[in-house]
């Protein structure tokens, strides 16, 4: 199992361009998850999916948007990025139930995004 | 809303014990994790509890809480360098997964 996977690893963007950043999952996860984090401002939730064609505002989803449209992915949209916009991107993936684990979160190994 | 508050950094010698310490403010918190990120890496699951417990042990790692506080701690007992990374200390209620993060810790282990 790869377990969560991010592409790209590394993007310098320009102010104005736009990318979409993948993540994947091969653990059969219901929710997954995008977070950024910046020095000083730990994680911070942008968007969130609860299942296939399912979609939620995290906590800064301002100037992202998202798509779930298989399982197994979960696409982050910058439309028109800004320099407020670099970050570290991590994306995450759960099962969704209160377990015995509690609702553990597996994290893929971040995209390092500049835009200039 | 929730709140999770940690140091931001804690610096130990090598073969000492490290205590991060972290505080949360919803009641409603089941389950509180620690979380581990090394250089370059996402996070990963250190250890958990349950809210209804006050201390857990795994190998090195000691977790105490205190509930009527609202306090979380991480012992790491004969600290080594690999483990300077930072710790992240994270909430989440039953039956619903939004799960909040502390600022997380970064501990320093000097050889």
């Amino acid at each position: 199992n790869a377990g969560v996977t991010q592409t790209p690893k590394f993007r310098v963007l320009k102010t104005g361009q736009s990318m979409t950043l993948l993540c994947a999952q091969d653990m059969n996860h219901e929710y997954m998850y995008w977070y950024r984090q910046d020095p000083g401002m730990g994680l911070r939730l942008i968007h969130y999916s609860v299942g296939e064609g399912t979609t939620a505002k995290g906590e800064v989803p301002d100037g992202y948007n998202v798509s779930r449209l298989k399982k197994q992915n979960f696409l982050l949209g910058l439309e028109s990025a800004a320099p407020s916009q670099t970050s570290v991107y991590f994306c995450a993936s759960s099962t969704g139930t209160s377990g015995a684990n509690g609702d553990t979160q597996y994290f893929g190994p971040g995209t390092r995004l500049t835009v200039l | 809303g929730e709140d999770v508050e940690q140091s931001l950094f804690l610096s130990v010698r090598e073969g000492d014990s490290s205590v991060i310490n972290c505080t949360y403010t919803d009641s409603s918190s089941t389950y509180l994790y620690w979380y581990k990120q090394e250089p370059g890496a996402g996070l990963q699951l250190l250890t958990y509890i349950f809210s209804n417990m006050d201390m857990k042990q795994d190998q090195r790692l000691t977790v105490l809480l205190n509930k009527k506080d609202k306090h979380l701690s991480l012992r790491i007992a004969d600290t080594q360098t690999g483990d300077s990374a930072i710790y992240f200390c994270a909430e989440s209620p039953w039956g619903y997964q939004k799960v909040t993060f502390g600022i997380g810790t970064k501990l320093q282990v000097i050889p």
